[in-house]
Formats: C-alpha cells, sequence, structure tokens
C-alpha cells in the first residue's frame, strides 16, 4: 500500500524490555521524523532523519535510539522501556524539495508500558 | 521550552459560529506555519500552511491569519461544522530540512 505505514498499531511491554516500532514509507521521502504525543504536550519530536544514514536528535531523545539504513525505513527502539515512555507515537516523512514542507503522518503506534 | 504557544486548550463552538485558535511564537526565523488537524485514533494532517511573506491565507472555509510583528497566527473556521470537531495543532519550522514545533493543541468542540 502506498504511504506512510506504522507497526505494530497497539503495543504493550513490560518495564526494562527492548521494544523496536517500525516506520515504512512509499514515497521515497527524504525526511523523517518520530513523535510522542502525550495529553498537554501536544507533539514533541524525538529524532529526525535527513537521508539514509543521516539521524539528529530532536526534542526529546533519552532513551531512544533510530537507525536509517533505507530511505523508506525508519525504525524507533526503546532500549530498555519505562513507564514514562507509555505514550503514542507517531512517525512521519516529507519531501526534500523547497516547494512544500508538508509531513505526512502515520496511523501511529499505541505504547503501553507496565 | 515550548516554541510554539496555542491558545485556547479546548473549545465549544456551535454549529455555523467561528471558530478561532490562536498560537504565538518567538524564533524569528521560523518560515512556515503550518495547522494541522487531528481525530481520535488517527495522525495529524495538514490542513493548511502560511508562509510569512502573506498576512492571511484562505481555502474553503479554513483561513490563517498572519501577523509577522506581533510573532502570532491564528486559524479561523467559518461556518463551523460538526465534522470539523477534532484536535488542531498549529506549528512552526525554519526552511527544509528542520523539523516542526507544535503547540500543544486545542480541542475543537462544534455542536449541532
Amino acid at each position: 500500500d502506498a504511504g506512510i505505514t506504522q507497526s505494530p498499531r497497539y503495543k504493550i511491554t513490560e518495564t526494562g524490555r527492548q521494544v523496536t516500532l517500525m516506520c515504512h514509507q512509499t514515497w521515497s521521502h527524504s525526511y523523517m521524523f518520530w513523535y510522542r504525543q502525550d495529553l498537554g504536550h501536544g507533539l514533541r519530536l524525538i529524532y529526525y532523519s535527513a537521508a539514509a544514514d543521516i539521524t539528529d536528535k530532536g526534542e526529546v531523545p533519552d532513551g531512544y535510539v533510530v537507525s536509517r539504513s533505507k530511505t523508506e525505513n525508519f525504525p524507533l527502539t526503546l532500549e530498555s522501556a519505562t513507564r514514562s515512555q507509555t505514550s503514542v507515537y507517531f512517525c512521519a516523512s516529507r519531501h526534500a524539495g523547497p516547494s512544500s514542507y508538508e509531513q505526512y503522518f502515520g496511523p501511529g503506534t499505541r505504547l503501553t508500558v507496565t | 521550552q515550548q516554541q510554539v504557544k496555542q491558545s485556547p486548550q479546548s473549545l465549544i463552538v456551535q454549529k455555523g459560529g467561528i471558530s478561532i485558535i490562536n498560537c504565538a511564537y518567538e524564533n524569528t526565523a521560523f518560515d512556515y506555519f503550518p495547522w494541522y488537524q487531528q481525530f481520535p485514533g488517527k495522525g495529524p494532517a495538514l490542513l493548511i500552511a502560511i508562509r510569512p511573506d502573506v498576512s492571511e491565507k484562505k481555502e474553503g472555509r479554513f483561513t490563517i491569519s498572519f501577523n509577522k510583528s506581533a510573532k502570532q497566527f491564528s486559524l479561523h473556521i467559518m461556518d463551523s461544522q460538526p465534522g470539523d470537531s477534532a484536535t488542531y495543532f498549529c506549528a512552526a519550522s525554519i526552511g527544509s530540512g528542520y523539523a516542526l514545533n507544535f503547540g500543544k493543541g486545542t480541542s475543537l468542540l462544534v455542536t449541532p
């Protein structure tokens, strides 16, 4: 399917476990982003990537790791999950050109850390 | 530190009324100001966006008003409909290659 997809859509994990959230886009967009959405905080940037093998920290990167070996994939790993990482995670992507800054968001992954 | 401040946190408007959501920013380097709409269980989707070289942009019932000197911008939804009930986020970014800085969101409820 064309577009941006995230998996899993829902995940429950225990404190201390490692968990990876997947993001895949079919547009060959250069830029990809991970946000977390929490009540009262809106959307906060965790990490972003300008191209394959190029990543940079956002506002709230602690406890998260990203990689981008292929343009279309941008997985987010919680190395040792904590309850404070319970959130809804959104992946987004956008074209590199200056004509449009629109970011396209995936459907989100709701993560619960018990 | 919240770079984009959004108000109100929630808003109730009657059908046919005007919904107004306001945002303020500090960083004068911001040059792209979008509004995103999010329905429950979905990802945000771009509604309308503006660059600082214009003071207003209108798309259908949705209008962005931009005041560069005051560092403020707002979303006006004319003839609000129950289907407009959603959470609205303003955002700002610096050129290409930078991520969006989002406001905390406004939950809009349009009553029949």
